[in-house]
C-alpha cells in the first residue's frame, strides 16, 4: 500500500503569510494527488486535483505542485477563512485511496 | 443544487450491525462512482469503500473487508453501507462522497455529504 506523509503536522501563521504544506508518497504516484480542506465539524472540500489543477470555485491563492513522490500545497496569502486542516490524497493505486495524516493551520 | 445527505448513524453495541444511507440530488447519480470515507474522533480521514457508477464493481479497505458491503439503488438515487460485526474501532463520522473523473484517469471526491455519526459502545 502507498503511504502518504504530510509535513508539518501543524503550523501557526498570520493572515497574509505564505504557507506551504508538503506531502510525500512512499512510491511515485505520477501526479495522482489531490488536496482537501476541512474545517471543524464540516466535510472535507476538494481544493486541488491532479497535483496542480484548481477545483472550480476555489480561490487562486491556493496552488499545488509536484511530481513523482513529492507534492506541495501553497497558500500565497493566508486569509482568515483558510484556518483549517489540510489533507493530501493519492488516487494512483487501487483498490483504495490513501490520505495523509493532515496538517492543521492555526492562527499565530 | 448538487447535494449528498447521509442518514442511519447512531449508537450500536459491539458486534452489532448498522446500515447507512446517502441520498443524492442535483446530478446524474447513476453515472457517478461513489465512496464512503470515515473519520474517527480527533483523527484523520480514512477511505472505506467505493462503488462504480452502475454498481458492478466494489472495493473495500482491508480494515472493513468481509464486514461491510456497499450498494446503490439508482432508481432512488441512494447509496448504502451495510456494516456488520462492528467494533469500537469503527466509531467515526461516515461521509459519502461523489467521485469525479477529471480526465486521463485523474479522480477526486468533489461532492461530500455532511456526515453521519456511528458510535460503537456497550
Amino acid at each position: 500500500d502507498i503511504q502518504m506523509t504530510q509535513s508539518p503536522s501543524s503550523l501557526s501563521a498570520s493572515v497574509g503569510d505564505r504557507v506551504t504544506i508538503t506531502c510525500r508518497a512512499s512510491q511515485s504516484i505520477n501526479t495522482f494527488l489531490n488536496w482537501y480542506q476541512q474545517k471543524p465539524g464540516k466535510a472535507p472540500k476538494l481544493l486541488i486535483y491532479a497535483a496542480s489543477s484548481l477545483q472550480s470555485g476555489v480561490p487562486s491563492r491556493f496552488s499545488g505542485s509536484g511530481s513523482g513522490t513529492d507534492y506541495t500545497l501553497t497558500i500565497s496569502s493566508l486569509q482568515p477563512e483558510d484556518f483549517a486542516t489540510y489533507y493530501c490524497q493519492q488516487s494512483y493505486s487501487t483498490p483504495g485511496w490513501t490520505f495523509g495524516q493532515g496538517t492543521k493551520v492555526e492562527i499565530k | 443544487e448538487v447535494q449528498l445527505l447521509e442518514s442511519g448513524g447512531g449508537l450500536v453495541q459491539p458486534g452489532g450491525s448498522l446500515r447507512l444511507s446517502c441520498t443524492a440530488s442535483g446530478f446524474t447519480f447513476s453515472g457517478s462512482a461513489m465512496s464512503w470515507v470515515r473519520q474517527a474522533p480527533g483523527k484523520g480521514l480514512e477511505w472505506v469503500s467505493d462503488i462504480s457508477g452502475f454498481g458492478g464493481s466494489t472495493k473495500f479497505a482491508d480494515s472493513v473487508k468481509g464486514r461491510f458491503t456497499i450498494s446503490r439503488d439508482t432508481s432512488k438515487n441512494m447509496l448504502f453501507l451495510q456494516m456488520n460485526s462492528l467494533s469500537a474501532e469503527d466509531t467515526a463520522v461516515y461521509y459519502c462522497a461523489r467521485i469525479t473523473v477529471f480526465g486521463v484517469g485523474q479522480r477526486g471526491m468533489d461532492v461530500w455529504g455532511q456526515g453521519t455519526t456511528v458510535t460503537v459502545s456497550s
